[in-house]
C-alpha cells in the first residue's frame, strides 16, 4: 500500500513569490492534515480536513496561506506571497476516520521550503 | 491547552546499550493518548509506540518501551539494544479527547548512536 505522497520534496523560491505544495493521502483515509515544522521543532497543525471540509483551520495564517481539498482526496497548500519566515518543512498526514478520537496519523516525507 | 516538554535536545548512546528519552506533558484532560514518533533525516515521521492514558500497563514494542507515570505526567521512552538505525529525532506527542484530533508535539530529542 502506498503511503502519503507529497511533492515537491524541495522548493526554493524568492520572497514574495507564490508556492504550492501537493499531498495525496493514503487511499481511503478521510482525514488529512497539514503541519508546519520549523527547524529543530516539532510539527504544528495548520489545517485538518475531514473529507472535503476544513474542520480545524484556526492556526492557518489566512492572510497568505490557503488550502483546498476539493474532492476529498488530494490536497494543495498554497502560500502567496511567501516570506522569509515561511522557510520550513511542510508535512502532510492522513488518517482513517473512526468513532474513537484516536486516528493514527501517517505522515508523508514533507516538502522543505527555502525562501530567499 | 496542552503542552509537551522534551528537556533533552540531544542524547547519545553506544550501540547495543540502553537509552531513555524524557517527556513531560501538561493537560487537564483525563482521556488521552501519548505517542513517540521517530523522524530520520528522510523527514518521514514514523510512529514508534503509543500509550493510552486509561491503561496502567506500560506499552512495549520490541526494543522500545515506555514508562508512563500518569500522576507525574511523565512519559519516557526506553530503547534497548540500541542500533545504528535508531539514530533520528524523536518526538513525544499528546492527543486528547478534547483536542479535536490535534497532535501536540514536543520540541524533539536528537539521538545519536555511536558504533
Amino acid at each position: 500500500e502506498a503511503g502519503v505522497v507529497q511533492s515537491p520534496r524541495y522548493k526554493i523560491i524568492e520572497k514574495k513569490q507564490p508556492v504550492a505544495f501537493w499531498c495525496n493521502p493514503i487511499s481511503g483515509h478521510n482525514t488529512l492534515y497539514w503541519y508546519l515544522q520549523n527547524l529543530g521543532q516539532g510539527p504544528e497543525l495548520l489545517i485538518r480536513y475531514e473529507n472535503e471540509e476544513a474542520v480545524d483551520d484556526s492556526q492557518l495564517p489566512k492572510d497568505r496561506f490557503s488550502a483546498e481539498r476539493l474532492k476529498g482526496v488530494d490536497s494543495t497548500l498554497k502560500i502567496q506571497p511567501a516570506e522569509l519566515g515561511d522557510s520550513a518543512v511542510y508535512l502532510c498526514a492522513s488518517s482513517p476516520l473512526t468513532s474513537r478520537f484516536l486516528d493514527e496519523q501517517f505522515f508523508g516525507p514533507g516538502t522543505r521550503l527555502t525562501v530567499l | 491547552a496542552q503542552t509537551v516538554t522534551q528537556s533533552q535536545p540531544e542524547m547519545s548512546v553506544q550501540e547495543a546499550e540502553t537509552v531513555t528519552l524524557s517527556c513531560t506533558y501538561d493537560t487537564s484532560e483525563s482521556d488521552y493518548y501519548l505517542f513517540w514518533y521517530k523522524q530520520p533525516p528522510s523527514r518521514q515521521m514514523i510512529l514508534v509506540i503509543r500509550q493510552e492514558a486509561y491503561k496502567q500497563q506500560n506499552a512495549t514494542e520490541n526494543r522500545f518501551s515506555v514508562n508512563f507515570q500518569k500522576a507525574a505526567k511523565s512519559f519516557s521512552l526506553k530503547i534497548s539494544d540500541s542500533q545504528l538505525g535508531d539514530a533520528a529525532m524523536y518526538f513525544c506527542a499528546f492527543l486528547g479527547s478534547g483536542s479535536a484530533r490535534q497532535l501536540t508535539f514536543g520540541s524533539g530529542t536528537q539521538l545519536t548512536v555511536l558504533p
